[in-house]
Order: C-alpha cells, then sequence, then structure tokens
C-alpha cells in the first residue's frame, strides 16, 4: 500500500541553526499539505500545494519558515533559524486532489526537538 | 473561523465495550465535512470515518459510527466491540468543500486507553 514518506524521523538542532524537513507524497497525489502538531494539541496547516503552486501559506511564518514544491512532486519544509518554539511534530500529508473532498493521507512525521 | 472543541482529553474503556467520543464545532457554513482521524502511537494518522453536512444519514465504517447532530453541532465516534488497536489518539476534524479550503481544523485530540 503506497504511504506518504518523511524524513528525518527525529531532527534535535540547536536554536538559531537551519533545519529541513523531506515528504515524497503518495504518487498521483497533486495536492499536497505540511502541518505543525505541537504536543497535546491537534495538527495546524503551515502551508497548502496544489502540484508546484502554493494555494495557502496563510499560517506558514514566512520570516523563517519556507516550503517548496518544485517539480510538483515531493516537498521541502526549511526553517532558519529555528527557534524553541518551533519544536514540534511536522506532519506532511498528500491527497489526490481531483476532488476537494479527496482523503488526506499523512505520513509518519518528523519530530524537532530545538534545543 | 472555524472551531474544533473535542472536550475529553482522556478516555478509557474495555475491551469488547462500547465508547463514545464527544465533539463538538462552531461554523456559519451549512455545507462542510466532519472527520474522525486516529492518530497511534509513533504511527501515521490514519482516517477512521467521514460525515458530509448535507447528508442526514449518521456514517458507519464497520465498528465505527458517528452520531452527527447539525443543529447542535454535535459529531461524536461510537466504537462498539472496543480492540487493543483501538487505542489512539483520535482527532475531530472539519473541512470546506471548496478548493483552497480543504485544509483539516483539528480539536485537540482524545486518547483512548483500551483496558483488557
Amino acid at each position: 500500500e503506497a504511504e506518504v514518506a518523511q524524513s528525518p524521523r527525529y531532527k534535535i538542532t540547536e536554536k538559531s541553526q537551519a533545519v529541513a524537513f523531506w515528504c515524497d507524497p503518495i504518487s498521483g497525489h497533486a495536492t499536497l499539505y505540511w502541518y505543525r502538531q505541537i504536543l497535546g494539541q491537534g495538527p495546524e496547516l503551515l502551508v497548502q500545494f496544489q502540484d508546484e503552486s502554493v494555494v495557502d501559506d496563510s499560517q506558514l511564518p514566512k520570516d523563517r519558515f519556507s516550503a517548496e514544491r518544485l517539480k510538483g512532486v515531493d516537498s521541502t519544509l526549511k526553517i532558519q533559524p529555528a527557534e524553541l518554539g518551533d519544536s514540534a511534530m511536522y506532519l506532511c500529508a498528500s491527497s489526490l486532489g481531483a476532488r476537494y473532498t479527496d482523503t488526506q493521507y499523512f505520513g509518519p512525521g518528523t519530530r524537532l526537538t530545538v534545543l | 473561523a472555524q472551531t474544533v472543541t473535542q472536550s475529553q482529553p482522556e478516555m478509557s474503556v474495555q475491551e469488547a465495550e462500547t465508547v463514545t467520543l464527544s465533539c463538538t464545532y462552531d461554523t456559519s457554513e451549512s455545507d462542510y465535512y466532519l472527520f474522525w482521524y486516529k492518530q497511534p502511537p509513533s504511527r501515521q494518522m490514519i482516517l477512521v470515518i467521514r460525515q458530509e453536512a448535507y447528508k442526514q444519514q449518521n456514517a458507519t465504517e464497520n465498528r465505527f459510527s458517528v452520531n452527527f447532530q447539525k443543529a447542535a453541532k454535535s459529531f461524536s465516534l461510537k466504537i462498539s466491540d472496543s480492540q487493543l488497536g483501538d487505542a489512539a489518539m483520535y482527532f475531530c476534524a472539519y473541512s470546506l468543500p471548496n478548493f483552497g479550503n480543504e485544509k483539516l481544523t483539528f480539536g485537540t485530540g482524545t486518547r483512548l486507553t483500551i483496558i483488557p
């Protein structure tokens, strides 16, 4: 069964350092989402792509976060510089994107700890 | 803005028994979608069940069913014949059915423990 892949699974970094997370969606999925899940809370959307275009990045802290999906397939989320408050689980999800109600499939996430 | 509230941080149930998880939401929209997602420890989140707001019939998926009360803005999940594999965080979520608004808005989750 096809799954969303994410790497690394765990990342520990010091504040002010740069970090990057990678996501490979299920093959053929046009829509890709990055969510952030702070411990004890539900995930919140950071950015949504439709193919290579950004659809919604209203909650992305653009002064330090960037996201790209250059060829409309895999995606990278970067934080520079990392801050203590960025410690969280970063989840990637994808959906077919053919209909607005397609199921979102989630990857295992990257757990980031900022020291 | 839409909000989703899960008032039960933790629930427990004896194996083979039935448990109901609560969820309320706030929206001014008439057409929307509601979901229950399951997040097992150290594993990815998976969809359990979904409900379209325009459908009056409650969704069911095997041992999982929902009680959707649109006027009360309530969307509870019932798990029948609970199994050890049901132990997980359960998140209620909401989305709109139009392009650019498919993002999921989640509640804070309910941790379900199954007692053998």
